[in-house]
């Protein structure tokens, strides 16, 4: 199975600065990294996919980059709706695995 | 438009069942693998179960293997989820999920609103 370890686990910041998340595979899964939003009571939202391919409807300022087992998340400059949890996904084979979530809090 | 509405959630005793299911409509669903994903109270996602469009291929978590039964019915247009043996462990809200494609595992393009289930003597 593909272990999936995001870091940090959570992380305060203030509207406009630049986050970034990081999320590492135990084993290569090429490009077949998915990320998430979710916000508390509600169910997640996909924002990228293939690592780096952005959802349609999310916004530019989302960004995502990386190959093999090392993958990063990157909010440009983060806005009021952006305060959630992140949570990154191998799509390289069964079982799906999800990171255990980045909580981006208010600083 | 895409829509999954689960049901089937409650109150259950440890060592009891319960049956999910997962309405589906918008798209063709026998066309795409669907997946089950659970999330504990406070807790991260987990996924539970996939099963692929055609249901001929069904995969599950270590924590659910035998004890979990994850099934569709492509006339209905429907995903379930067989819960036996249940635990504490278990309690959570599930998720049903869309595949983008028939079979394999990738990114879950839509889900449902979550059906609650806790398990509590």
């Amino acid at each position: 199975d593909f272990q999936m370890t995001q870091s940090p686990s959570s992380v305060s910041a203030s509207l406009g600065d630049r986050v970034t998340i990081t999320c590492r595979a135990s084993q290569d899964i090429s490009s077949w990294l998915a990320w998430y939003q979710q916000k508390p009571g509600k169910a997640p939202k996909l924002l990228i996919y293939v690592a780096s391919t952005l959802q349609s409807g999310v916004p530019s300022r989302f960004s995502g980059s990386g190959s093999g087992t090392d993958f990063t998340l990157t909010i440009s400059s983060l806005q009021p709706e952006d305060f959630a949890t992140y949570y990154c996904q191998q799509a390289n084979s069964f079982p799906i695995t999800f990171g255990g979530g980045t909580k981006v809090e208010i600083k | 438009e895409v829509q999954l509405l689960e049901s089937g959630g409650g109150l259950v005793q440890p060592g009891g069942s319960l049956r999910l299911s997962c309405a589906a409509s918008g798209f063709t669903f026998s066309s795409y693998a669907m997946s089950w994903v659970r999330q504990g109270p406070g807790e991260g996602l987990e996924w539970v179960s996939g099963i692929t469009g055609s249901g001929g291929s069904a995969y599950y978590a270590d924590s659910v293997e035998g004890r979990f039964t994850i099934s569709r019915d492509n006339s209905r247009n429907t995903l379930y989820l067989q819960m036996n043996s249940l635990r504490a462990g278990d309690t959570a809200v599930y998720y049903c999920a869309k595949g983008t494609q028939e079979v394999g595992a990738t990114r879950l393009h839509y889900w449902g609103q979550g059906t609650l289930v806790t398990v509590s003597s």
